[in-house]
């Protein structure tokens, strides 16, 4: 099946600085989104992209999807300590919202 | 809005006992629910598609009889972990999709924490 690889696996870094991670995939998508989670909870969506090339903020977080549809990263910029948790890539191909997750990125943030 | 819940939070049973997780969309119907099962500092990963008043779907390695769901209605579906096993003990997370709304948006549930003993 699909599958996403996402970097760094975690990122140890100081409160202010900014944070970049990425996921690439062997096959295309049509939809490229991006969840935070937090211990013991459920994935909240951050960001999603439709179309090639989109880029998108939402606050301090800006996402895009890739020209070839088989990347897509997401960057946080002035980090803060809430900031902190595992971030997640998916993507999606079909109507019916099933998604293929990426591995987790796992951010610590210094105050 | 789209609020997902489920019941119980976290849940400890005896090897070889059933244990039944119920996932609810609080404020809106959803035809399609999604149960994924992870392990601590693992990804989500997708066990089964359950659609309202249809048989669900399992991904491939899933076993149907051993993970039961049932989506009696627009806004609960239920996993049943049949005789468990030390080895099912996981966080299981379901989502519901918006019905109507846009296709991609699926809303999880809390989780949760099943230990078997």
């Amino acid at each position: 099946g699909q599958q996403l690889n996402q970097s760094p696996q975690s990122m140890f870094i100081q409160e202010g600085e900014d944070v970049s991670m990425n996921c690439t995939s062997s096959s295309i998508f049509n939809t490229w989104l991006w969840y935070k989670q937090d211990p013991g909870e459920g994935p909240v969506l951050l960001i999603a992209l439709y179309k090639a090339g989109e880029l998108t903020s939402n606050g301090r977080l800006t996402a895009q999807f890739g020209i070839t549809r088989k990347d897509s990263f997401l960057n946080i910029s002035a980090s803060i300590p809430s900031d902190v948790g595992i971030y997640f890539c998916a993507g999606q191909n079909t109507n019916a919202g099933k998604s293929t997750f990426g591995d987790g990125t796992t951010l610590t943030v210094k105050p | 809005g789209a609020v997902v819940s489920q019941h119980p939070s976290w849940v400890i049973c005896k090897s070889g006992t059933s244990v039944k997780i119920e996932c609810r969309s609080l404020d809106f119907q959803a035809t399609t629910m999604f149960w994924y099962r992870q392990f601590p500092k693992q990804s989500l990963m997708l066990m089964a598609t359950s659609n309202e008043g249809s048989k669900a779907t399992y991904e491939q390695g899933v076993e149907k009889d051993k993970f039961l769901i049932n989506h009696a209605s627009l806004t609960l579906s239920t996993l049943t972990v049949t005789s468990a096993h030390p080895e099912d003990s996981s966080f299981y997370i379901c989502s519901a999709v918006l019905a109507g709304g846009v296709v991609h948006e699926q809303f999880f549930g809390p989780g949760t924490r099943l230990t078997v003993l």
